[in-house]
């Protein structure tokens, strides 16, 4: 079986861009979470989606959205970006929003 | 702002040894704690977990040993291995919403397995 999917693997951007991320979940999981992880740190929750729902958001400014679609892939938005969000973006599906969490590849994005 | 502290920051143990990592957390609505490991290039991927009323888990080398009291878990890794280097990382989950969960990580332990 396919696990969890991401797009593209790796991104370089210019502070201001915005840019978007996507994410596949494992086949039958209906809720993806998204989670930012900067070098030499744990990841930190963004969102959580369930049934194209936003079921959950970490601390994080309104520059970031997220949107799940019918097939439950899901897209992470991020506006004006900003040096600081160059980071490992994961995105990690899960059979309902209380069950295990399985991590994608994740993207590595770069502003410069 | 950090609500499950890791220690250590690095480890680095000779093959055929025993790891440990330590985690602790203030925010007693925790109520599951999962451990992750991730190899470079990769996302983190699940090891071994524990609910709060268990005080222990093992799961083949793997055990998380687990004081609700003193709000501390670790991982051991009994006869650590090269192929074990990586990073861990403890976490510990919380209600959102409805049954919605949140992943909340520590901060990792990079471990190195000297051959």
């Amino acid at each position: 079986d396919a696990g969890v999917t991401q797009s593209p693997t790796h991104l370089i951007k210019t502070r201001g861009q915005h840019v978007t991320l996507r994410c596949s979940p494992i086949s039958g999981h209906k809720s993806v979470s998204w989670y930012q992880q900067v070098l030499g740190q744990g990841p930190q929750f963004i969102f959580q989606y369930y049934e194209k729902e936003e079921r959950g958001r970490g601390n994080f400014p309104d520059r970031f959205s997220a949107r799940q679609f019918p097939n439950y892939s899901s897209e992470l938005n991020v506006n004006a970006l900003l040096l600081g969000d160059s980071a490992l973006y994961l995105c990690a599906s899960s059979l309902g929003p209380g069950n295990e969490q399985y991590f994608g590849p994740g993207t590595r994005l770069t502003v410069t | 702002q950090q609500q499950v502290k890791q220690s250590p920051q690095s480890l680095i143990v000779q093959k055929g040894g025993i790891s440990i990592i330590n985690c602790a957390y203030e925010n007693t609505a925790f109520d599951y704690f999962p451990w992750y490991q991730q190899f470079p290039g990769k996302g983190p991927a699940l090891l071994i977990a524990i609910r709060p009323d268990v005080s222990e888990k093992k799961e083949g080398r793997f055990t998380i040993s687990f004081n609700k009291s003193a709000k501390q878990f670790s991982l051991h890794i009994m006869d650590s291995q090269p192929g074990d280097s990586a990073t861990y990382f403890c976490a510990a989950t919380s209600l959102l919403s409805g049954s919605a969960r949140q992943l909340t990580f520590g901060s990792g332990t990079q471990l190195t397995v000297l051959p």
